[in-house]
């Protein structure tokens, strides 16, 4: 049972550049979520996914594209990177919410920085 | 617009102190409190949570304090130890919509051998 494994672990882009990260979940997790860490700002969060097939908009979405096309991965694109996209990003999930505690299980994180 | 603020930015307590951490709130819609905690170089982990039905939740030596009316709750530190060492972040859910988590923006624990 590895959890909520990301994929790359670290990565350099140049501005302009695209990439994928890439967030996968084996606890069967209803939810999944896009979060960005940066000093002094606490978590983020900038897409977030409610079931295969739907994604939402969060606090900071600008600059980013999620897809959720299986329901154990949640991809976050970079469309045209900038500078201001250097950040951990860390993805998470949990359970259908429902009333219960809803915690979520975080990723090791990606870190990105973007010349 | 931060919904939950979070204090100190930092927190230095020598070993066996009380840590104390504190978050305030102003959307009466949120109805669940979690306390995450993060090692450097890990992702965060649920530490202790609490509903606003209750004013305080013990768990070991990590207590929340909650105080609906002010819009208040903190977590406590008993015995602080070394490896308490990282960084804490407040965290609210909204009892409407999805399930949606709006985080402080985090506390660095270091606790002092």
């Amino acid at each position: 049972n590895a959890g909520v494994t990301q994929t790359p672990k670290f990565r350099v882009l140049k501005t302009g550049q695209s990439m994928t990260l890439l967030c996968a979940q084996d606890m069967n997790h209803e939810y999944m979520y896009w979060y960005r860490q940066d000093p002094g700002m606490g978590l983020r969060l900038i897409h977030y996914s409610v079931g295969e097939g739907t994604t939402a908009k969060g606090e900071v979405p600008d600059g980013y594209n999620v897809s959720r096309l299986k329901k154990q991965n949640f991809l976050l694109g970079l469309e045209s990177a900038a500078p201001s996209q250097t950040s951990v990003y860390f993805c998470a999930s949990s359970y259908l919410s429902g009333g219960a505690y809803n915690e979520q299980f975080f990723g090791p994180g990606t870190r990105l920085t973007v010349l | 617009q931060q919904q939950v603020k979070q204090s100190p930015q930092s927190l230095i307590v020598q070993k066996g102190g009380i840590s104390i951490i504190n978050c305030a709130y102003e959307n009466t819609a949120f109805d669940y409190f979690p306390w995450y905690q993060q090692f450097p170089g890990k992702g965060p982990a649920l530490l202790i949570a609490i509903r606003p039905d209750v004013s305080e939740k013990k768990e070991g030596r990590f207590t929340i304090s909650f105080n609906k009316s002010a819009k208040q709750f903190s977590l406590h530190i008993m015995d602080s130890q070394p490896g308490d060492s990282a960084t804490y972040f407040c965290a609210a859910r909204m009892n409407s919509g999805y399930s949606t988590l709006t985080f402080g923006k985090g506390t660095m624990l270091l606790v002092s051998p």
